[in-house]
């Protein structure tokens, strides 16, 4: 069974682009989620989809930020007007269901110059 | 906030050592989850603990939910070179989760 799948693995982007970042999570699960990790700091969160609702997205860092998994499985984050303090690897987890194990794709690592 | 901090930040241990990292949080947690992350990968899911005072083992590993479910701890026995890697600790909310700032361990052979 495959994992989490993450494209593309590496980003860059100059400052003031628009990016988009795919997340395919585990066949079934229900709860997805963004994560955006600084170098040498935890995950944050970012926002959280169960199915095709997003339920949080307490976390988005400001309205540049956007996600959406209108089918209820593909998830896409998008960062418009990009700037350099969005660079940070960008981390893509889902689970069967709400408080349940995450599993954690590989990560999207964002560079903006 | 909400906040979940771990300590030591850093630890640097002798191979064959014990090592255990603390996750304290400002409020009740519902239940608390464990990762590792090794260097250039991503976060690992090890254990899940909800009940107050519960303990739960996977081989070397120990792992410990406080009594008033306001803090948890990671005890790791005899370290190996393939325990190498930051450990978190993250709370579940209603729906987000926060996670600890982190424990990086590094095994000396």
């Amino acid at each position: 069974g495959a994992g989490v799948s993450q494209s593309p693995r590496y980003k860059v982007a100059k400052r003031g682009q628009d990016v988009a970042l795919r997340c395919d999570p585990i066949s079934g699960h229900v709860s997805l989620f963004w994560y955006q990790q600084a170098l040498g700091q935890g995950p944050e969160f970012l926002t959280y989809f169960q199915n095709e609702a997003q339920l949080d997205k307490s976390g988005l860092p400001s309205d540049r930020f956007f996600a959406e998994r209108p089918e209820g499985s593909v998830s896409t984050l998008k960062i418009q007007r990009t700037q350099q303090e969005d660079s940070a690897v960008y981390l893509c987890a889902s689970s069967p269901d709400r408080g349940q194990p995450q599993h954690f794709g590989d990560g999207t690592r964002l560079s903006i110059l | 906030g909400q906040q979940v901090m771990q300590i030591p930040q850093y630890q640097h241990v002798q191979e064959g050592e014990d090592f255990t990292t603390y996750c304290n949080s400002s409020t009740t947690l519902s239940n608390i989850q464990w990762y590792k992350q090794r260097p250039g990968g991503h976060p690992v899911f090890l254990i899940q603990l909800v009940k107050s005072g519960e303990v739960k083992k996977q081989k070397r590993l120990t792992f410990q939910f406080g009594e008033a479910k306001k803090n948890s701890s990671l005890h790791i026995t005899a370290t190996q070179t393939t325990d190498v890697g930051t450990y978190f600790c993250a709370e579940s909310g209603t729906y987000k989760y926060i996670f600890g700032t982190g424990t990086r361990l590094k095994v000396l052979a």
